[in-house]
């Protein structure tokens, strides 16, 4: 099975600093990796499909980067309404697995 | 609009089963892989299984951790999907979502539901 590291598990950070997260896959997957967004009670929503495509309506300050067995979330400048929890998954091979996610919080 | 709408959680005893339902609407589901995903109380995402469409003659793919208790089925005539959970522990306890798997060839998940919740306790 790949395993998808993701760092940090938490972070705090203020409205307007940037924000990278990290995905580590334990084994080759080309650019076969989404991002997601949690919030509280919600359901995740799709950020960043194929490593690097923003999904549609999403805001450009979110992008994603990577390929191979390293990968990269970056939100260029926090605001409110990101305090949340982000999760990447392959879909390389099976069994699909997501990463630990990671919850940004307010500083 | 696409919407997932899932239903038949509820409290249910160790060793016992569920189905869960996935009402689709709002797209050509069966055109679509669909999958389902779970997340126990305070934990991460889980993906649990995937059933491709017709053209893959429904064929599935499941997690090692409900292999064997877990079955997932579609009707298309329905735009249904279904989880049919057997043999449950304690350690199934979560939300279960089902979500659609993108056919534009990223293979991402591009719409959930809102989840269900499940919990297996006696």
């Amino acid at each position: 099975d790949i395993q998808m590291t993701q760092s940090p598990s938490s972070l705090s950070a203020s409205v307007g600093d940037r924000v990278t997260i990290t995905c580590r896959a334990s084994q080759g997957i080309r650019n076969d990796l989404d991002w997601y967004q949690q919030k509280p009670g919600k359901a995740p929503k799709r950020l960043i499909y194929a490593a690097s495509s923003l999904q549609s309506g999403v805001p450009s300050r979110f992008s994603g980067s990577g390929s191979g067995t390293e990968f990269t979330l970056t939100i260029s400048s926090l605001q409110p309404e990101d305090f949340a929890t982000y999760y990447c998954r392959q879909h390389n091979s099976y069994p699909l697995t997501f990463g630990g996610g990671t919850k940004v919080e307010i500083k | 609009e696409v919407q997932l709408v899932e239903s038949g959680g509820g409290l249910v005893q160790p060793g016992g089963s569920l189905r869960l339902s996935c009402a689709a609407s709002g797209f050509t589901f069966s055109d679509h892989y669909m999958d389902w995903v779970r997340q126990a109380p305070g934990k991460g995402l889980e993906w649990i299984g995937r059933t491709r469409n017709k053209a893959r003659s429904y064929t599935t793919e499941y997690a090692a951790s409900v292999k064997g208790r877990f079955t997932i089925s579609r009707d298309d005539s329905k735009n249904s999907l279904y989880l049919q959970m057997n043999s449950l522990k304690t350690e199934d306890t979560a939300v279960y979502y089902c979500a659609r798997v993108d056919h534009s060839g990223c293979f991402s998940l591009d719409y959930w539901g809102q989840g269900t919740l499940v919990t297996v306790s006696s």
